[in-house]
Order: C-alpha cells, then structure tokens, then sequence
C-alpha cells in the first residue's frame, strides 16, 4: 500500500503569511493527488484535485503543485478563515491514502 | 442541491454488527462513485471503501476486508456499509462522500455528509 507523510504536522502562522504543506508518496502516484480541508467539527471540504486543479469556488490564494512523489499545497496569504487541518489523498492505487493531517494554527 | 445524510451509528460492542447508511439526494446516484471515509475521535480521515456506479466494484482499505461490506441501492439513492465482527479501533465518524472521478482518471471528493458516529465499546 502507498504510505503518505505530510509535513510539517502542525504550524503556527499570522494572518497573511504564506504558508507551504508537504505531502510525500512512497512511490510514484504520477499527478493522483488531493487536498482537504477539515475545521473542527466539521466534514472535509475539496480544495485541489489531480495535484494542481483548484475546486470551484475555492479562493484563489489556494495552489497545489507537484508531480510524482512531491507535492505542495500553498496558501499565498492566510486569511482567518484558513485556520484549519489540511489532509492529502492519494488516488493513484487501492487503498487510496490519505495524509495524517497538517494542523494550521494562528501564530 | 446535493446533500448526503448519513444514518444509523450507534454504540456496538466488539464483536457486533451493524448497518450505517447514506441517503443521497440533488444529483444523479447512479452516475458516481461513492465512497465512505472514516474519523477516529481526534484523529485523521480514513479511506474506507468505494463502489462503481453500477455496484459491479467495490474496493477496501486492507483493516475492514472480509468484516465491511459496501453496498448501493440506485433506486432509493442510497449507500449502505455493512459492518461486522466490529472491533474497538472501528470507532469512528463514517463520511459518505460523492466521487465525480475528473478524466475518468481523478477521484475528486467533492461532497461529504455530516457523518454518522459509531462507538464500538463494552
């Protein structure tokens, strides 16, 4: 099975800051990869999809990048709103994987 | 408007069995994949299993073969999981989530119920 590491697991930032997740698959998932979204509470929301292609409706500060083995998600400028845990998922092979979380929290 | 609403969890003791479903409800269920995710009490999400539109592939995360059983019925808009010889790590929030597969390539999870909670605990 495809193992995904996220890094950092947690950290703190301002409003403003550009922030950067990593997320490394164990083989290559070519670019078969997702980001999410989970407020406390709440379900997961979809922000990026085939490692690069934002979800309608999400704000354009949100960027993934990567192919392969390495991948990024890039908050250009953290808003409130943003404070939240971010999950990849790797949709490559059975069973699919998800990351064990980025908690991003306010500096 | 799509909207998924999970039922059904409850608590369970090991070694029990029980049915959770999805009612599905906006979009045309038998035109996509469904998946069920699950969340552990302050943990991560947990890729659970999937299903084709037309029930005919299913797949499974390796710690629920031969105990889970997911299910689709397209002419009530449902999704069913059966779980048996439940264990005390099963406990869980279970997330029906929508899958609009991009390309016919791409998984894009891209609506989720609210989740359904089952306790697994004597």
């Amino acid at each position: 099975a495809i193992q995904m590491t996220q890094s950092p697991s947690s950290l703190s930032a301002s409003v403003g800051d550009r922030v950067t997740i990593t997320c490394r698959a164990s083989q290559d998932i070519r670019s078969d990869l997702g980001w999410y979204q989970q407020e406390p509470g709440k379900a997961p929301k979809l922000l990026i999809y085939a490692a690069s292609n934002l979800q309608s409706g999400v704000p354009s500060r949100f960027s993934g990048s990567g192919s392969g083995t390495d991948f990024t998600l890039t908050i250009s400028s953290l808003q409130p709103e943003d404070f939240a845990t971010y999950y990849c998922l790797q949709d490559y092979s059975y069973p699919f994987a998800f990351g064990q979380g980025t908690k991003v929290e306010i500096k | 408007e799509v909207q998924l609403v999970e039922s059904g969890g409850v608590l369970v003791q090991p070694g029990g069995s029980l049915r959770v479903s999805c009612a599905a409800s906006g979009f045309t269920f038998s035109s996509q994949w469904m998946n069920w995710v699950r969340q552990a009490p302050g943990k991560g999400l947990e890729w659970v299993a999937n299903i084709k539109e037309d029930g005919s592939e299913k797949n499974y995360v390796d710690s629920v073969k031969g105990r889970f059983a997911i299910s689709r019925d397209n002419a009530k808009n449902s999704l069913y999981l059966e779980m048996n010889s439940l264990r005390v790590e099963d406990t869980a929030v279970y997330f029906c989530v929508r899958d609009l597969v991009f390309g016919g390539r791409y998984s894009v999870f891209d609506y989720w119920g609210q989740g359904t909670l089952v306790t697994v605990s004597s």
